[in-house]
């Protein structure tokens, strides 16, 4: 079965904290996995990773793929309230074919 | 706005009715997807077309469910007789050439009474 799994279901942190949100998946041949963040309503695109152990960044968020271990990570430092929001991390298994999605992690940072 | 647009963002109908959703792709985005999301689940493939052509759907769309893209640019899902399991947030994504980065429009929360 070509589950995505994430972990935690649920995290509440504190402003300034640092989160690492984890994203497993069941199929070794895939071409990509995707990370999207989703508020109160369309889920918008964070990252797309291909190859293993490439970060890739943007501003206080960064993501790394481990394709032998199949697992994705997403980091957010120095959280703030907006980026309170339920994350989600989706394998896309070839080109063009739909995506598989996670339930999500719920990440809520307070002030 | 060049994103993806969908409407209506609400409707609310008796069971047993039937209803319809308008999704506007991104200009240019060649496929075009729609997935279910209810509350706690990531979003669920229902269907996909490339151009005008619908290529793959899931189990979970059953005959009272029809979607069309007639012209290879908008989009709409048709659920006929809604029962009260159909009730969901309906997401519209669109994607460009072979790219899997898909962008989604804001959905159309469907409540069934």
């Amino acid at each position: 079965e070509d589950k995505v799994v994430q972990s935690p279901l649920s995290l509440v942190v504190h402003e300034g904290d640092t989160v690492t949100l984890n994203c497993s998946y069941e199929v070794t041949n895939f071409r990509s996995l995707l990370w999207y963040k989703q508020e109160k309503k369309a889920p918008t695109f964070l990252f797309m990773l291909t190859s293993s152990g490439i970060e890739k960044k943007s501003g206080r968020l960064s993501s790394i793929l481990d394709k032998k271990e199949l697992f994705s990570i997403l980091n957010i430092t120095a959280t703030q309230t907006g980026d309170s929001a339920v994350y989600l991390c989706a394998r896309a298994p070839t080109g063009n074919t739909p995506l598989v999605f996670g339930k999500g992690t719920r990440l809520s940072v307070i002030a | 706005d060049t994103g993806v647009s969908q409407n209506p963002r609400h409707k609310i109908t008796k069971r047993g009715q039937n209803v319809t959703f308008r999704c506007d792709p991104i200009s240019e985005h060649n496929r075009l997807y729609w997935y279910r999301q209810t509350l706690g689940q990531g979003p669920e493939f229902l269907t996909y077309f490339q151009n005008e052509a619908q290529l793959e759907k899931s189990r979970l769309l059953s005959d009272r469910f029809s979607a069309e893209r007639p012209k290879g640019s908008f989009s709409t899902l048709e659920i006929q007789r809604t029962e009260q399991g159909d009730s969901a947030m309906y997401l519209c994504a669109s994607a460009r050439g072979s790219q899997d980065e898909q962008y989604f429009g804001p959905g159309t929360r469907l409540t069934v009474t």
